[in-house]
């Protein structure tokens, strides 16, 4: 079974400079595909970056850039310049080429960015 | 461009109550998803459509909770006889099906249930 594992419940960061949160990951299917969602108090999950598990290179999104380790199974993801509408929590998630359907999400980290 | 879309957005219920709640996806996205997401986790798969075929249901789905596709357009998730536990957000997603890992879910603002 697929498992997305976040261990930070919560990270501070000043506005302008970069955060790094961190996602590790298990499953024994070949082939997978990472996701970040940003989730605003509002509520929306918010699609952010993707990666799938035989690409070469490093997923990057604007501000967003995933970096992917696959021998260590994680997939920790960048946010360079923050701003303060970042503050929010962000999932990572998983799905299994084999079942290409269904997300497994991590339990999120909160992000605050302090002016 | 519209995303997917949720309604209602709160829906607060007293006990013993039949809910409904509808999802609109994207348009000429084949695939929509149900997720119900509690306080302090990520959000949980509960059933999965491609087109009018509901093809895969989650053990976290009751006998109380049925959804719907018909026509392959919006689809409606049904709780009878809610619980307290059933207290949560309830999620909709919808994608274009490219049947690969690449298959981006996007999600709508989410349906806040709250059962009295």
């Amino acid at each position: 079974a697929q498992k997305i594992t976040q261990t930070q419940p919560g990270m501070f960061v000043q506005e302008k400079e970069a955060v790094t949160l961190d996602c590790t990951y298990d499953t024994s299917d070949p082939s997978y595909g990472l996701f970040w969602y940003k989730q605003p108090s509002s509520g929306e999950m918010i699609f952010l970056i993707y990666q799938g598990s035989y690409d070469q290179q490093n997923a990057t999104e604007g501000r967003y850039s995933l970096n992917f380790q696959k021998a260590r199974k994680s997939a920790n993801l960048v946010i360079s310049a923050s701003q303060l509408g970042d503050s929010a929590m962000y999932f990572c998630a998983m799905r299994n080429g084999g079942s290409n359907y269904k997300l497994t999400f991590g339990k999120g980290t909160l992000l605050t960015v302090n002016p | 461009d519209t995303g997917v879309s949720q309604n209602p957005r709160h829906k607060i219920t007293k006990r013993g109550q039949n809910v409904t709640f509808r999802c609109d996806p994207i348009s000429e996205h084949n695939r929509l998803y149900w997720y119900r997401q509690t306080l302090g986790q990520g959000p949980e798969f509960l059933t999965y459509f491609q087109n009018e075929a509901q093809l895969e249901k989650s053990r976290l789905l009751s006998d109380r909770f049925s959804a719907e596709r018909p026509k392959g357009s919006f689809s409606t998730l049904e709780i009878q006889r809610t619980e307290q536990g059933d207290s949560a957000m309830y999620l909709c997603a919808s994608s274009l099906g490219q049947g690969t890992s690449t298959d981006t879910q996007y999600f709508g603002p989410g349906t806040r249930l709250t059962v009295l």
